[in-house]
């Protein structure tokens, strides 16, 4: 699966709109941009996937790059209690195999007043 | 969305001792669960692998025998740390794949807090 590189650390205010980049520059074609959060002391949270269209839930939208070497995750109004480590990975979703969700060191944000 | 549990939420055990930690998918069967775990300050790092039914599939540098892992049924796999040592102690997190309300996503699960005397 593609390696991912994501910035260390984040602050935003709150109620404004968090914009969490990624960068997968190796991507291979069938392979998903997955985004969970983990609040502290708490198991990972899925937040959105995508392949190459932008996607939105409730929850936020998943901005991907034509070229889908990089994406960025947007909560569009950022509360306190968005305030997590979120994990930008790259995994393919070939059917019959256990593809593996991996993480990396992921993008510490902090919302604050 | 689907929900995972794993019970106990913490667990403190003397050194030599065993310990379990289940983990549930409630509202959909698991056909794939994955046992993580989590250091201080550290990312999750996958620890093994199981399909229902078989035997699990542990990442490099993690002792099967350590950690033993059955997967009996399609909503139930436990992890067994065996004579667990104070640098077991971490955050275990199971995850569990299916099918749940038209999906074929990955669910985390709460977390096992696990400390070593």
């Amino acid at each position: 699966d593609a390696k991912t590189t994501q910035p260390t650390s984040m602050d935003c205010a709150e109620g404004r709109a968090a914009n969490l980049p990624c960068n997968h520059s190796t991507i291979s074609g069938n392979e998903y941009v997955y985004w969970y959060r983990q609040i502290h002391s708490q198991g990972p949270q899925y937040i959105i996937h995508g392949l190459k269209n932008n996607e939105t839930n409730e929850m936020a939208s998943l901005i991907i790059t034509e070229d889908r070497k990089s994406s960025t995750l947007i909560l569009p109004h950022a509360t306190l209690r968005d305030t997590a480590v979120y994990y930008c990975i790259v995994r393919g979703r070939r059917a019959g195999t256990a593809s593996k969700l991996t993480f990396g060191t992921g993008t510490r944000l902090q919302v604050t007043l | 969305g689907a929900v995972v549990s794993q019970h106990p939420s913490r667990v403190i055990c003397k050194s030599g001792t065993s310990v379990k930690i289940e983990c549930r998918s409630l509202d959909f069967q698991a056909t794939t669960m994955f046992w993580y775990r989590q250091f201080p300050k550290q990312s999750l790092m996958l620890m093994a692998t199981s399909n229902e039914g078989s035997k699990a599939t542990y990442e490099q540098g993690v002792e099967k025998d350590k950690f033993l892992i059955n997967h009996a049924s399609l909503t139930l796999s436990t992890l067994t740390v065996t004579s667990a040592h104070p640098e077991d102690s971490s955050f275990y997190i199971c995850s569990a794949r299916g099918a749940s309300g038209g999906s074929y996503e990955q669910y985390f699960g709460p977390g096992t807090r696990l400390t070593v005397t």
